[in-house]
């Protein structure tokens, strides 16, 4: 199956800091999403972004899809930025979202 | 208005206990899903419907037994479950799953915290 890579896995921040965060993933793929999961356990929604580059915010992501990386930008963060960030992506004619292990993110006041 | 929900958002049962999990979506989507997620873990696909049938079962043991009575109902039957069950239960939908391609988005409900003793 596809393997997804997540780095960091672990990332303290002063609030007001940058951060980029970082998915590999091994094949092409038709899906790729960008999840915050909340200290409740809700997972939202940040991008849908299989290609390309959008902004959200102080949220941003690109994906380059011909060399299998996407990367999230978290501007100016705030103490409610925390939680885990998760890549998911479909393998093309897959079937099945498949997880990274997540970015946990700590931000400080 | 792209929100699932489900029911309850705690549940604690004993091993010999029946319980139903249950997720609602009205956006029309025709693909629904059951994750299982441990703690500092990404979720695990469990089950997946796709226009009401069963697509996908990821091997689940038969303690679970899933269900979807409509487009817009799903439920997780629990029967004898173990402590090692006990996770958070999140229930997705998306527009038309792997019958278009799976190049759409999956929005997940906020799931139920599942504790067996």
């Amino acid at each position: 199956g596809i393997q997804v890579e997540q780095s960091p896995p672990d990332l303290i921040l002063q609030e007001g800091a940058n951060s980029t965060l970082r998915c590999n993933f091994s094949d092409s793929v038709n899906n790729l999403q960008w999840f915050h999961q909340n200290p409740w356990g809700q997972l939202i929604n940040l991008f849908y972004i299989p290609s390309g580059t959008k902004q959200n915010g102080r949220l941003s992501a690109t994906t380059v899809a011909t060399e299998r990386y996407s990367l999230l930008y978290i501007s100016s963060s705030q103490t409610t930025d925390s939680g885990v960030y998760f890549c998911a992506v479909l393998k093309t004619s897959g079937s099945r979202l498949t997880f990274g292990e997540g970015t946990q993110l700590t931000v400080n006041p | 208005d792209t929100e699932v929900t489900q029911t309850p958002k705690h549940l604690v049962m004993g091993m010999t206990n029946k319980k139903s999990l249950k997720c609602e979506q009205h956006m029309g989507h025709r693909a629904m899903y059951w994750y299982k997620q441990k703690a500092k873990k990404p979720p695990e696909l469990m089950f997946v419907y796709s226009y009401e049938k069963l697509s996908i079962n990821e091997s689940v043991p038969s303690r679970f037994s899933p269900e979807c009575p409509n487009s817009s109902l799903l439920n997780l039957h629990l029967h004898a479950l173990q402590p090692e069950d006990s996770a958070l239960y999140l229930c997705a939908s998306s527009q038309f799953g792997w019958r278009g391609g799976g190049s759409e988005t999956q929005y997940f409900g906020p799931g139920t915290r599942l504790l067996v003793l």
